[in-house]
């Protein structure tokens, strides 16, 4: 069975401060990890995948697989960046079976 | 292009009635996924269609179903509501060949008295 946790509900830092939020997996195949975000008022939206290496919004998140994590890092945090962040997975099967996270909101204080 | 669009956006039903939920993909997305949303299990994946076949399903009972026509829009149909089918119930579509880029809908919420 897959399974993804986010250890963290909430996390409050302040505008500038560095952020992290972690993510852990359970899956014995190759996952494919991703992490979406969810704006105040707006839909669910992907930010970033692992296998695309890129930094989205300042964002980074490394698949660590000896660690099975997939935690999301920024280094200054801006008051935008206040949402509900989900990380999920993706495993075996063909298709869109996404597996995610109970969330963590980011809460940046000016 | 429009984004996903469901419907209703807001239903009350009592236990016991049966409800069908509606998604409209964006133009050329073939893949339409479906998950309910709670406060106390988050996000779980009902079932997605491709090409008018299920292609995954999620682990919940029979009540729940769906289905997709030629036009790639799809419905999902729960009979015989419980109260704990109290939801957000989002969907999602995605372009072939893709894995896990989704595009999410606003919701559909559904209150169960």
């Amino acid at each position: 069975a897959q399974r993804v946790t986010q250890p963290e509900k909430l996390l409050s830092v302040f505008k500038g401060a560095p952020v992290e939020l972690k993510c852990n997996y359970s899956y014995s195949g190759s996952p494919e990890l991703f992490w979406y975000v969810q704006y105040s008022r707006q839909r669910l939206q992907l930010l970033l995948r692992h296998i695309s290496r890129e930094s989205i919004k300042g964002f980074t998140a490394d698949l660590n697989k000896g660690e099975t994590s997939f935690h999301l890092k920024k280094p200054f945090a801006q008051e935008e960046d206040s949402a509900m962040y989900y990380c999920a997975l993706s495993g075996g099967a063909a298709g869109n079976k996404l597996t995610f996270g109970g969330g963590t909101r980011v809460l940046v204080k000016p | 292009k429009a984004g996903v669009t469901q419907t209703p956006r807001y239903l009350i039903k009592t236990r016991g009635q049966q409800v069908t939920l509606s998604c409209s993909p964006i133009s050329g997305h073939r893949s339409v996924s479906w998950y309910q949303q709670t406060p106390g299990q988050g996000l779980q994946f009902l079932f997605e269609y491709f090409s008018e076949t299920q292609r995954n399903k999620g682990n919940f009972p029979g009540r729940f179903s769906g289905r997709q026509f030629s036009n790639s829009r799809s419905e999902m149909n729960v009979s015989t509501l419980e109260l704990g089918d109290s939801a957000l119930y989002l969907c999602a579509s995605s372009l072939a060949g893709t894995t896990g880029e989704l595009f999410f809908g606003e919701g559909s919420r559904l209150t169960v008295l």
